[in-house]
């Protein structure tokens, strides 16, 4: 059973062509988190939510955007892709470590080309 | 400096083997450690959390040194299968946010 889900699995988008892609958990964790990886590099934290706070790392360009708005869905938007945002682009959620639990769950990954 | 450093290999090693990965730490305040194992194209999975007493799962052993601030991974009795990227992982105390390596490959040969 998925319990974390990424749509589409694959995404083409054109350079400049504003594009959008979700998250959806079953596992009702506390924190959503956005990565982006690179081929052969560490995934890269952009940003992540503890339920409704934001919290961006300091150098993730302003092009990239997140919403959620519940629990279960988490978005990310990037305004204008480059040809430097082709990449993976990972889900993922814990429970955050508040409960005392601190394992993070990865969704299968939106693979982003940009032409 | 990064917070977590890997060796990056590719360690080839042939069927049978044991291979060990190790991986280091900068933030003394790092609390939680986890490996993962990442296949080509795919998302990371969590292998094992890494606890102080360290830990065994069938073939694979985790251990965690907090005075050398480092934490390694065995793998014995190598299989085919085992070929993959690892990926170290640590989390700061009282926070929800994860560093990780680079990650070490590993081929496994028959």
């Amino acid at each position: 059973d998925a319990m974390v889900i990424q749509n589409p699995r694959y995404q083409v988008t054109q350079f400049g062509k504003p594009v959008t892609l979700s998250c959806s958990q079953t596992l009702n964790h506390n924190v959503m988190y956005w990565y982006q990886q690179k081929s052969s590099q560490a995934p890269k934290l952009l940003f992540h939510y503890y339920d409704k706070d934001f919290n961006n790392e300091a150098d993730t360009p302003d092009n990239f955007q997140s919403r959620r708005p519940n629990t279960s869905f988490c978005f990310l938007d990037i305004r204008s892709p480059g040809l430097g945002d082709a990449a993976m682009y990972l889900c993922a959620t814990s429970r955050g470590y508040e409960t005392g639990s601190y394992e993070q769950y990865f969704g299968p990954g939106t693979r982003l080309t940009v032409t | 400096r990064k917070e977590v450093e890997q060796d990056p290999g590719p360690f080839n090693v042939p069927e049978g083997a044991t291979v060990a990965f190790n991986c280091t730490y900068s933030n003394s305040a790092s609390q939680s450690f986890f490996w993962y194992r990442q296949d080509c194209r795919k998302e990371p999975k969590l292998l094992m959390s890494v606890y102080s007493s360290g830990n065994e799962d069938g073939r694979f052993t985790a251990q965690l040194n907090r005075a050398s601030q480092y934490i390694s991974l065995l793998i014995r009795d190598s299989k085919l299968s085992d070929s993959a990227t690892y990926l170290c992982v640590v989390n700061l105390y009282n926070f929800n946010k994860f560093y990780f390596g680079s990650g070490t490959k590993l081929n496994v040969k028959p």
